[in-house]
């Protein structure tokens, strides 16, 4: 089983409103990874979990905010968006590497979000 | 850094002409080099990757790319092209190790092909 799910598949949220994108993975994979995509743009790097830790977060306002319960699951927990965070938001997995393999990122479908 | 450009946003095909989409990247160390391809409304799939154990390499789908370390090219292309193939497609390169098992790809900007029937 190579998938990745997210839910929902879509969101529609006030400024005001707190709400969490879900993602799992059953392949064992200990690295997982959030992206941000806007139309007609490549996806960029927001937050990055190896075993289960935050190691790397690309400057990313506060307003998002991930967790990484378990080695299946990773949310990103939403919070007083502006409009602009209106985008794809894309969950992936990887393997872990030594640095001297290539391990490739299985992406989800995405969370088409709208801030209203 | 690593970095990868990918020459024309939008490509035309007619359906059963080469499909021939550019990418030609830049790294002071051996790369490692991915095409994805994402549909309307849909996450990016792989479609193949170079890791250096041979220099052509194949894909699914019918595509393959060649790894040319005289032009820093890999370029992806398939034969004959299918309407199904009408899509965005991504090049990118992994970013130098950081020593914490996970990694970061740096993603061209894109590729549209649409496919001419």
């Amino acid at each position: 089983d190579t998938e990745v799910t997210q839910t929902p598949k879509h969101l529609v949220m006030g400024m005001t409103n707190k709400k969490s994108l879900k993602c799992e993975q059953h392949m064992g994979h200990r690295a997982m990874y959030w992206y941000k995509q806007k139309a007609k743009k490549p996806p960029e790097l927001m937050f990055v979990y190896s075993y289960e830790k935050l190691s790397i977060n690309e400057s990313v306002p506060s307003r998002f905010s991930p967790e990484c319960p378990n080695s299946s699951l990773l949310n990103l927990h939403l919070h007083a968006l502006q409009p602009e965070d209106s985008a794809l938001y894309l969950c992936a997995s990887s393997q872990l590497t030594s640095g001297s393999a290539s391990y490739e990122q299985y992406f989800g479908p995405g969370t088409r979000l709208t801030v209203t | 850094a690593q970095s990868v450009t990918q020459l024309g946003s939008h490509v035309s095909v007619s359906e059963g002409a080469l499909v021939l989409l550019r990418c030609n990247y830049s790294s002071s160390v051996p790369p490692y080099l991915f095409w994805y391809v994402q549909y309307p409304n849909q996450g990016l799939q792989l479609l193949l990757k170079y890791t250096s154990a041979a220099t052509l390499v194949k894909g699914i789908n019918g595509f393959e790319a060649e790894f040319k370390k005289s032009e820093t090219s890999f370029h992806l292309t398939k034969p004959s092209a299918h309407m199904s193939d009408a899509a965005e497609y991504f090049c990118a390169v992994r970013r130098t190790y950081s020593g914490a098992g996970s990694y970061q790809l740096t993603f061209g900007k894109g590729t549209k092909l649409s496919v001419i029937p």
